[in-house]
């Protein structure tokens, strides 16, 4: 399998723009991960899914911020209108279930670096 | 609420010297705890995890990690380094019967030659 899958790998956009990123999970997995990195606040969750279906989405700054997860081989973190303080580094990540409630192996991917100017 | 600290931003180690990265945790539940790795300009892995069982975990490049339910804590433990344990360190925690895990800070290893 070729793991978790983010395009792009870099955007530089000017603010206000609309910013897409993509992620493809691992086959068969059932969970999907939003991820976002910063200096000053680390690594932060920003909403999770669950065949598809929106979990958790506490961690998702503000109105700007929105998810979707069509299939479960596609999902997409859209900013509109982006910000300069929404550069960082998003990760998506994908689990499978096992036979352990939670506890379960986030694989992760490559990350998307997003500039907003 | 969960939470994780990671008291150490930075610890530097000489080569083939052993290292001990600190982690507590928070949590009115039991809990699931996850050491990941990062390397430069990647996404995070697993290193090692504690879910039930013996309160030492290892994983397979030599690091191991100890759960002590009195001290909430899990600290990461190497006896000697190398240069490429050079990284970013996460511990994590996650309730049981929740995937969502809560991340501390992270520790940045630096092994000096």
């Amino acid at each position: 399998d070729a793991g978790v899958i983010q395009s792009p790998r870099h955007e530089v956009t000017e603010m206000g723009q609309e910013v897409t990123l993509r992620c493809k999970p691992i086959s068969g997995h059932d969970y999907l991960f939003w991820y976002r990195q910063t200096m000053m606040r680390g690594l932060e969750l920003l909403i999770y899914f669950n065949n598809n279906v929106p979990i958790d989405d506490s961690g998702m700054p503000e109105d700007r911020f929105s998810a979707k997860m069509p299939n479960a081989s596609f999902s997409t973190l859209k900013i509109q209108p982006s910000e300069p303080r929404d550069s960082a580094v998003y990760f998506c990540a994908s689990s499978p279930v096992t036979g352990t409630s939670g506890g379960n192996e986030q694989f992760f991917g490559p990350g998307t670096r997003l500039t907003v100017l | 609420a969960q939470s994780v600290t990671q008291l150490d931003s930075q610890v530097p180690v000489f080569e083939e010297a052993p290292v001990e990265l600190r982690c507590n945790y928070s949590s009115s539940v039991s809990v699931y705890l996850f050491w990941y790795v990062q390397y430069p300009n990647q996404g995070l892995q697993l290193l090692l995890k504690y879910l039930s069982g013996s309160t030492l975990v290892e994983s397979i490049n030599g690091f191991e990690a100890e759960f002590n339910k009195s001290q909430t804590s899990f600290h990461l433990r190497k006896p000697s380094v190398h240069i490429s344990d050079t990284a970013e360190y996460f511990c994590a925690v996650s309730d049981f019967g929740n995937e969502k895990l809560t991340f501390g800070t992270g520790t940045r290893l630096t092994i000096i030659p």
